[in-house]
């Protein structure tokens, strides 16, 4: 079965940083392209950042582009999201999503239960 | 960027009633939108992909179609389980984008 268990999601300042993880496994991780969609509170979702299945392949939406940085260990089955220059507006659920290839521009469809970061003063 | 937009944005539903929630993109994606159902706490879960393809496991009475700009998700005969919000997403090109979602209550 394929599981993805986010973690280091906090409340944090507003221009702080953070690092979030996200642990897969009941799959071949090295294969897939991975991904980051968050959901602010009562909103929708929004994509945030995608990354190849070998990793040198990284794309990013305009409003994280320069503060977020998406990037993976294959070695250990983990996905990461840094997280810098926090704005208020970052508050979300992150959810870490599994594509369903490895191209980082194509579907996911399977997701983690997500982790909370909330960026307040 | 292509913007989705989907309608309504609310529904309330009787059990075993069709319901029938609609998604426009501003510029042709192919057949790269695909369904994702989110109930109230649950991450999102993926029901259809590629406008038509039912994704494993997914009931029978989710089925979609569409296909350029014009897209549609039906559900034929709600079942109460089905309370949620649904969205819609294209691959098409980048940057990925989300519907605004469609919330469906039972009545």
């Amino acid at each position: 079965e394929v599981q993805l268990l986010e973690s280091g999601g906090r409340l944090v300042r507003p221009g702080g940083s953070l690092t979030l993880s996200c642990a897969a496994s009941g799959f071949t991780f090295r294969s897939y392209a991975m991904s980051w969609v968050r959901q602010p509170p009562g909103k929708g979702l929004e994509w945030v950042s995608a990354i190849s299945d070998s990793g040198t392949s990284t794309q990013s939406a305009d409003s994280v582009k320069g503060r977020f940085t998406i990037s993976r260990d294959n070695s250990k089955n983990t996905l990461y999201l840094h997280m810098n220059s926090l704005r208020v507006e970052d508050t979300a659920v992150y959810y870490c999503a599994k594509a369903d290839t490895f191209i980082l521009s194509t579907l996911v469809d399977v997701w983690g239960k997500g982790t909370t970061v909330i960026v307040s003063s | 960027e292509v913007v989705l937009t989907q309608s309504p944005d609310f529904q309330s539903v009787t059990p075993k009633e069709r319901v029938t929630i609609t998604c426009r993109a501003s510029q042709g994606i192919g057949s790269s939108l695909h369904w994702y159902q989110q109930k109230p706490g649950q991450s999102p879960k993926l029901l259809i992909k590629y406008g038509s393809q039912s994704f494993s496991g997914v009931p029978s009475r989710f089925s979609g179609s569409g296909s350029g700009t014009d897209f549609t998700l039906t559900i034929n005969g709600l079942e109460p389980e089905d309370a949620a919000t649904y969205y819609c997403h294209q691959t098409g090109s980048l940057p990925l984008t989300f519907g605004g979602g469609t919330k469906v209550e039972i009545k």
